[in-house]
């Protein structure tokens, strides 16, 4: 059963750089089967898509964070990260960490993680 | 920037039929993935593709499009199904960016 658990401190200062992990049980972002993502929920708000990463360390992500949103690698197969420079208290949400398949027309977030809450706040 | 448009909530009898839009352009070309979002917990997959459930999703959940809209319909609604519900599909004129849509809250009666 895949799993996936997003981890990172749940207060950062404005202006500071957010760090997040995520670490998936259960498969390997090395099959090459799947792109890894980030999505972030706002207190009381919908879901917006941050970004995706690729095996090959080959990431895109949403246009609207400019070059504020870097998604990278981990050191072992088993984990990535999500850095969000320059934040504002804009930037307080809910992140969730989920497995991305793409199959011709058809997309999907298939598996999610459990969240964690991240405050932006001085 | 591209949006996906979804009415911002509907309510719904005990065992009764409702359906749930989602409209944008993409849709004419990329079928969207919809989520389930109950208060407190992470959304949820429940349609992909055409009209695909992952394992373990009822099937009183299906989905249909026609032309730039999507729907997802409850067939015998429960209470369980109460909470937000999500579209997402790729933004054509990128190609590369997701968006979703702005959630429709579905309350069962």
């Amino acid at each position: 059963q895949v799993q996936l658990q997003a981890s990172g401190p749940g207060l950062v200062k404005p202006s500071q750089t957010l760090s997040l992990t995520c670490v998936i049980s259960g498969d390997s972002i090395s099959n090459g089967l799947y792109y890894w993502a980030w999505i972030r929920q706002p207190p009381g708000k919908g879901l917006e898509w941050l970004g995706y990463l690729y095996y090959s360390g080959t990431s895109y992500n949403n246009p609207s964070l400019n070059t504020r949103v870097t998604i990278l690698l981990g050191a072992s197969k088993s984990h990535f990260s999500l850095k969000l420079a320059s934040v504002t208290a804009a930037d307080t949400a809910i992140y969730y960490c989920a497995r991305f398949r793409t199959q011709g027309s058809s997309d999907a977030f298939d598996i999610w993680g459990q969240g964690t809450e991240v405050t932006v706040s001085s | 920037s591209y949006e996906l448009t979804q009415d911002p909530a509907v309510s719904v009898a005990l065992g009764q039929t409702v359906r749930i839009t989602c409209q944008g352009d993409s849709l004419r070309t990329y079928y969207p993935s919809w989520y389930q979002q109950r208060p407190g917990q992470a959304p949820v997959l429940i349609i992909y593709g055409k009209n695909d459930r992952p394992s373990g999703i009822p099937d009183r959940f299906s989905a249909s499009s026609s032309g730039d809209t999507a729907s997802l319909t409850i067939t015998g609604a429960q209470a369980e199904d109460e909470g937000d519900y999500y579209c997402n599909s790729r933004d054509t004129s990128s190609g590369r960016n997701y968006v979703f849509g702005s959630g429709t809250k579905v309350t069962v009666l």
